[in-house]
């Protein structure tokens, strides 16, 4: 079945710094990659999705380039903002399930 | 729409006693997910359902837990009896697309035994 490993957090960073959040996964055949992101007290909402390799998903600054060569979809942002901290989590699916990573914890302080 | 509807919000209940949360999930979406949220495990697939029917169960932590969803707008999870290690945020989610869609997710019930 499919799994995914992400980078441990917490990620703390500092308004306006560059933010990577790095997503490994292991999946038969060719998985769309989503990213999801939680905001306190919520559920996951999708925050950007890739469907085949090469393609970059991008949504409110973030984006992801999937890489089926190093099965790889990892997180960017060039300016993170304090309203970007949240729990960020890695989902590659091409089955019925659909399986998470662990989440990574991002905190941003102004 | 209005998007995955989970009730209750928030229960607190005394061990021993059942539980039974409800999710409504978005209309026209022919998969349902339930999902355990803690800090120790993460986010956890409990059970999914496409088409009404259970596919996989494997998730499910033991018997005291089972699910339902006996119609296209409406799925139960229910502990019976419920323990103080079953406190968690519960999720659930729908999807359109069988196999690679997105799945839009309800705010959570948290769920808190003591």
């Amino acid at each position: 079945g499919n799994s995914v490993t992400q980078m441990e957090g917490p990620v703390t960073l500092s308004e306006e710094a560059f933010l990577t959040i790095n997503c490994t996964y292991t999946a038969t055949g060719y998985p769309s990659l989503f990213w999801y992101v939680q905001y306190p007290g919520e559920g996951l909402q999708l925050l950007l999705k890739a469907t085949k390799a090469d393609d970059k998903g991008s949504n409110k600054g973030f984006e992801a380039t999937y890489r089926k060569e190093t099965t790889s979809f990892h997180l960017e942002k060039g300016s993170v903002q304090v309203s970007d901290s949240a729990v960020y989590f890695c989902a590659p699916r091409n089955t019925d399930k659909l399986i998470f990573g662990t989440g990574t914890r991002l905190q941003v302080f102004p | 729409d209005a998007g995955v509807i989970q009730s209750p919000r928030h229960e607190v209940t005394e061990m021993g006693q059942e539980v039974t949360l409800r999710c409504k999930p978005i209309s026209g979406h022919n998969s349902l997910f339930w999902y355990r949220q803690t800090m120790m495990r993460g986010l956890e697939l409990l059970i999914y359902f496409n088409n009404n029917v259970p596919i996989d169960d494997s998730g499910m932590p033991e018997d005291r837990f089972s699910a339902k969803m006996p119609n296209a707008s409406f799925s139960t999870l229910k502990i019976q009896p419920s323990e103080p290690r079953d406190s968690a945020v519960y999720f659930c989610a729908s999807s359109l697309e069988w196999g690679a869609g997105e799945a839009f997710f309800g705010q959570g019930t948290r769920l808190t035994v003591v």
